[in-house]
C-alpha cells in the first residue's frame, strides 16, 4: 500500500509570483483535501477534490486554485503569492468524503 | 464561523501517568471527530476517531469520549510514554458535509522520563 506523496518537499518563491504543489493520493482514495497549516497552528481547511470535481471549499481567497485528475493525483496553484502564505502545504486523501484522512509529509512554502 | 476549542496548549506528564486534552466544537451538526499526533517535522496522523452515534471509543492506550450535548469530545492516553510526545491535534466535520475538518489549535505533550 502506497501512501500520500507530495512534492516538493520544499519552495522558497517570491512575493507575486505562482506555485504548483503536487499530490498523489494513497491507493484505492478517490478523494483529496488540501490544508494551509502555519506554524504552531492547527490546519486549516482549503478545498477538496473528489472524482476531480471541487467538493467543498475553505475561506481562502480565488487565487488558491486546485485540479484533479483522472488517477486522482492533485496540484494546489497558488497565484499572486503573498508574505502571509508561507505555511506548511498538507494534501490528504481518504477513500471516500468524509473518513479520516491520511495526510501527506507537506511541502514546506517560503515566500520572501 | 464554526469552530473548534483545543485545551490545554500544552501539557507536561511524568512518564506512566495519564494526559487528558479536551475539545469544544460549535456546529450541532458535526459528526465525525478525528484525533491526529503531529510529530516535529512529520505528517499528521491519524490516531483514533469517533463518530456522533458512539459516546466512547477504545484503542489500547488510547480512547476518546464524546458527549453530544455539551458539545465536549476527550482524548485520553493513559500510561504515557515519551513516544507519546507530539501535538496532538482534534478536528470536527462541519455539518453534515463530514469532507470538511475545522481542527483545533493544538496541544503539545511532554512526557517526562
Amino acid at each position: 500500500e502506497t501512501g500520500v506523496t507530495q512534492s516538493p518537499t520544499h519552495l522558497i518563491k517570491t512575493r507575486g509570483q505562482q506555485v504548483t504543489l503536487r499530490c498523489s493520493s494513497q491507493s484505492g482514495h478517490n478523494t483529496v483535501s488540501w490544508y494551509q497549516q502555519a506554524l504552531g497552528q492547527g490546519p486549516q481547511f482549503i478545498f477538496q477534490y473528489y472524482r476531480e470535481e471541487e467538493n467543498g471549499r475553505g475561506n481562502f481567497p480565488p487565487r488558491f486554485s486546485g485540479l484533479q485528475f483522472p488517477n486522482y493525483s492533485s496540484e494546489l496553484n497558488v497565484n499572486a503569492l503573498e508574505l502571509d502564505d508561507s505555511a506548511l502545504y498538507l494534501c490528504a486523501s481518504s477513500p471516500k468524503t468524509g473518513d479520516g484522512y491520511t495526510f501527506g509529509s507537506g511541502t514546506r512554502l517560503t515566500v520572501v | 464561523g464554526e469552530n473548534v476549542e483545543q485545551h490545554p496548549s500544552t501539557l507536561s506528564v511524568q512518564e506512566g501517568d495519564s494526559a487528558v486534552i479536551k475539545c469544544t466544537y460549535s456546529d450541532s451538526a458535526s459528526n465525525y471527530f478525528p484525533w491526529y499526533k503531529q510529530e516535529l517535522g512529520k505528517r499528521p496522523q491519524l490516531i483514533i476517531d469517533i463518530r456522533s452515534n458512539v459516546g466512547e471509543k477504545k484503542d489500547q492506550r488510547i480512547a476518546v469520549t464524546l458527549n453530544k450535548t455539551a458539545k465536549h469530545f476527550s482524548l485520553h492516553i493513559t500510561e504515557t510514554q515519551p513516544e507519546d510526545s507530539a501535538v496532538y491535534f482534534c478536528a470536527a466535520s462541519l455539518g453534515g458535509m463530514t469532507y470538511k475538518y475545522i481542527f483545533g489549535t493544538g496541544t503539545r505533550l511532554k512526557v517526562l522520563a
